[in-house]
């Protein structure tokens, strides 16, 4: 069975503070990886894709390593709207089967003022 | 925003009632899946479509059924409303499957009593 596993948190953090945090995912065919985020109640949204030089948007950057295979997410000078979870997403890698992306259960992050 | 709409938003129904959610998207993506998220599981696949009329079944499909009759519909029914089937569905769409990323649906939040 295909896991990706994320520390479920929460993390709480103060406002203007970085925050980084990491999930692992088993399938070691995978070849997309993406980071969403879902607001409570909400539905989840594409934050962004990971690729394999790392990647950076904004206050976010976001790094992937095949041979630990793990990804990263690092948020600098946090907002109290970055308050959400956040899914590591991995893709099957097969191109077939039942379910192409396999969602982690996220990791609540709490952005204190 | 992609064009993807849930129907209903919220659905009270009682146990052993047939309950059908709806899917809708103006994006012409050929993927579209189901899934269900209940704390302390995650997202989990209830099913999903590659085509018009090709389904197939995901992790948790007991009890459900879907249908594709157009690309743009994709629709779930509960074929005997059972009180663990209490929970938010969210439909996604994607272009190419799993190494594009989803976008999700609103979600419907769903009651059994």
């Amino acid at each position: 069975r295909k896991e990706v596993e994320q520390d479920p948190g929460p993390f709480n953090v103060p406002e203007g503070a970085t925050v980084a945090f990491n999930c692992t995912y088993s399938n070691s065919a995978s070849q997309s990886f993406f980071w969403y985020r879902q607001d409570c109640r909400k539905e989840p949204k594409l934050l962004m894709s990971v690729y394999s030089s790392g990647n950076e948007d904004g206050r976010f950057t976001a790094q992937l390593n095949r041979a630990s295979q793990y990804i990263s997410l690092l948020i600098r000078d946090s907002k109290l709207s970055d308050s959400a979870t956040y899914l590591c997403v991995v893709n099957d890698g097969t191109g077939g089967g039942a379910d192409g992306l396999t969602f982690g259960k996220g990791t609540h992050l709490i952005i204190q003022p | 925003d992609a064009g993807i709409t849930q129907s209903p938003r919220h659905k009270v129904t009682e146990t052993g009632t047939p309950v059908t959610l709806r899917c809708h998207q103006t994006e012409n993506h050929r993927y579209m899946y189901w899934y269900r998220q209940d704390p302390g599981h995650g997202l989990r696949l209830i099913h999903y479509s590659y085509g018009v009329k090709d389904t197939d079944k995901g992790e948790v499909s007991d009890g459900y059924s879907v249908s594709r009759s157009k690309t743009e519909d994709f629709l779930l029914t509960l074929e005997s409303a059972t009180s663990s089937q209490t929970s938010v569905y969210f439909c996604a769409i994607s272009g190419g499957r799993g190494y594009q990323g989803y976008t999700f649906g609103s979600g419907t939040r769903l009651t059994v009593v």
